[in-house]
């Protein structure tokens, strides 16, 4: 089946830095990659995902890349905030009636001012 | 207008009970789901349903049951409950078949201890 990793495990940045969080998947068949965002106390929201015929997305500060032939896809987040802390998923999913999406292990991320 | 809801927040129990948690999405999505999130933070799935058919069960104990009464609704039944239980466990929702993305839209969780 499909495994997610994800480093770093912590990611501590100053305000106004950027920050980049990386996955790794294992099958190929892997074409829906989501990124969620959980605050302390909350469900994970979404916040930005893209699929296996793009390979960069951009959504104002954040973006995500993507690339397939090395089964990766990375988080990117500019010009840090504090209400960024927070922990980070991302996800692999094959787009069948299974929807099995299968998460990272979890990034958390500290926005120092 | 909440999209998902859990009920209850915090759920505090002992061991060898048996409890529910409910959940409820108005978004009109088709499939629903359970996550457990252990104290690491980690994400497993471990049952989705879809118009009321499983269709994906995680290798969980069968102390632990999903009950569809309808579209919009996916409860979570667990039997004789182990202090392994322990977990925050989170409801999601998402579309199928209709939309050309399958965001999954996540409860605020359910915060189980069992003592």
């Amino acid at each position: 089946g499909e495994n997610v990793e994800q480093h770093p495990s912590t990611l501590s940045v100053q305000e106004g830095d950027s920050a980049v969080i990386k996955c790794t998947y294992s099958d190929s068949a892997s074409n829906y990659f989501p990124w969620y965002k959980q605050e302390l106390g909350k469900g994970p929201q979404l916040i930005i995902d893209i699929r296996s015929n793009v390979g960069e997305k951009k959504d104002q500060r954040i973006a995500v890349t993507l690339n397939k032939t090395a089964k990766h896809f990375s988080l990117h987040i500019t010009e840090t905030q504090p209400e960024d802390s927070a922990v980070y998923f991302c996800a692999a999913s094959i787009d069948n009636y299974g929807q099995n999406f299968v998460f990272g292990p979890g990034t958390r991320l500290s926005v120092l001012p | 207008d909440t999209a998902v809801s859990q009920t209850p927040k915090y759920l505090v129990t002992q061991m060898g009970n048996d409890k529910s948690i409910k959940c409820e999405q108005n978004l009109g999505h088709d499939t629903m789901y359970w996550y457990k999130q252990d104290s690491k933070k980690f994400l497993k799935i471990m049952f989705s349903y879809n118009n009321k058919e499983l269709i994906i069960n995680e290798t969980v104990p069968n102390r632990f049951s999903p009950k569809s009464p309808d579209k919009a609704h996916l409860n979570l039944h667990i039997n004789s409950l182990e202090l392994g239980d322990s977990a925050v466990y989170f409801c999601a929702s998402s579309l199928r078949g209709g939309g050309s993305t399958d965001t999954q839209y996540f409860g605020p969780g359910t915060r189980l201890t069992v003592l």
